[in-house]
C-alpha cells in the first residue's frame, strides 16, 4: 500500500482564493510526523509546515495551515489567499515513529497553478 | 548561511563509469539522507544516516552506496551507473532522527543534482 497518497496531480486556483491540497497517509504507528514541501520550477525543496501525530492543534504557518484529521489519516494543506508565486509542485511527506522512524515517505505531488 | 551543499549540480556520464555525488551540511545535523525524484513517483529515499558511521537502507538502495565518515559529509556513490539511475537526486539533513514528533526532524534539502546516465 502507498504510504502517502496525493490524488490531485494538478490543480488550478484563482489568485487571492483559498485552495486545499489533499494528502492521505498510511501507518500503524502511533508516533509519526507529517510535512508539506513546495518545489517551484527552479527545483529546490522548500519546507512549509509540520504536524506531529500527538499535536492536538492543527499546524499553521502564515498563509499555510494543515488540516489534520487523525481518524481519517488525512493531512490536507490549505493555502489561503493564493498568490502567483504559489504556483509550484507540492509534496506531502511522512516520517514514521517506531519501526521505521528514520524513513521518510513522499507522495507523488500536486502541481498547483495560480491564475491571475 | 545554514545550508546543504551538493555537487555536482548537473552531470552526464556513461554506463559503468563510477561517480560520486557529494553532500555537505554546516548545521551540525545528526541525520542525513539521500532521495531520488522521478516524474510521477515523488521522492524516494535511497539511504539515510543517523550519525557518523551509522547508515541504513531506504526504499530504493539498489545500485547505490553511501558512507558517513564525518558528521558534515554524506556522499552518494554509484559504483556502476546504469540508465535507470538517471534522475534528480537530493541530499537532506535534519537536526536529529528518531524523535518523529518533533520539529527537529524537519528536513533541509540541498539544491539537487541532475544526473543523466547514457
Amino acid at each position: 500500500a502507498q504510504k502517502i497518497t496525493q490524488t490531485q496531480p494538478g490543480m488550478f486556483v484563482q489568485e487571492k482564493e483559498a485552495v486545499t491540497l489533499d494528502c492521505t497517509y498510511d501507518t500503524s504507528d502511533q508516533s509519526y510526523g507529517l510535512f508539506w514541501y513546495k518545489q517551484p520550477s527552479s527545483g529546490e525543496m522548500i519546507f512549509l509546515i509540520y504536524q506531529g501525530s500527538y499535536d492536538e492543534q492543527n499546524a499553521t504557518e502564515g498563509r499555510y495551515s494543515l488540516n489534520f484529521q487523525k481518524a481519517r489519516k488525512s493531512a490536507n494543506l490549505v493555502i489561503s489567499a493564493s498568490q502567483l508565486g504559489d504556483s509550484a509542485m507540492y509534496f506531502c511527506a511522512m516520517r514514521e515513529g517506531q519501526r521505521n522512524f528514520n524513513k521518510f515517505y513522499f507522495g507523488s505531488g500536486t502541481k498547483l497553478n495560480v491564475k491571475p | 548561511e545554514a545550508q546543504v551543499t551538493q555537487n555536482p549540480r548537473y552531470l552526464i556520464t556513461v554506463t559503468g563509469k563510477k561517480l560520486t555525488v557529494t553532500c555537505s551540511q554546516n548545521m551540525n545535523h545528526e541525520y542525513m539522507s539521500w532521495y531520488r525524484q522521478d516524474p510521477g513517483l515523488g521522492l524516494r529515499q535511497i539511504y539515510y544516516s543517523m550519525n557518523v558511521e551509522v547508515t541504513d537502507k531506504g526504499d530504493v538502495p539498489e545500485g547505490y552506496k553511501v558512507s558517513r565518515k564525518e558528521k558534515r559529509n554524506f556522499p552518494l556513490i554509484l559504483e556502476s551507473p546504469s540508465p535507470n539511475q538517471t534522475s534528480l537526486y537530493f541530499c537532506a539533513s535534519s537536526l536529529r532522527g528518531g524523535a518523529s514528533n518533533s520539529g527537529a526532524n524537519v528536513l533541509t534539502f540541498g539544491a539537487g543534482s541532475r544526473l543523466t546516465v547514457l
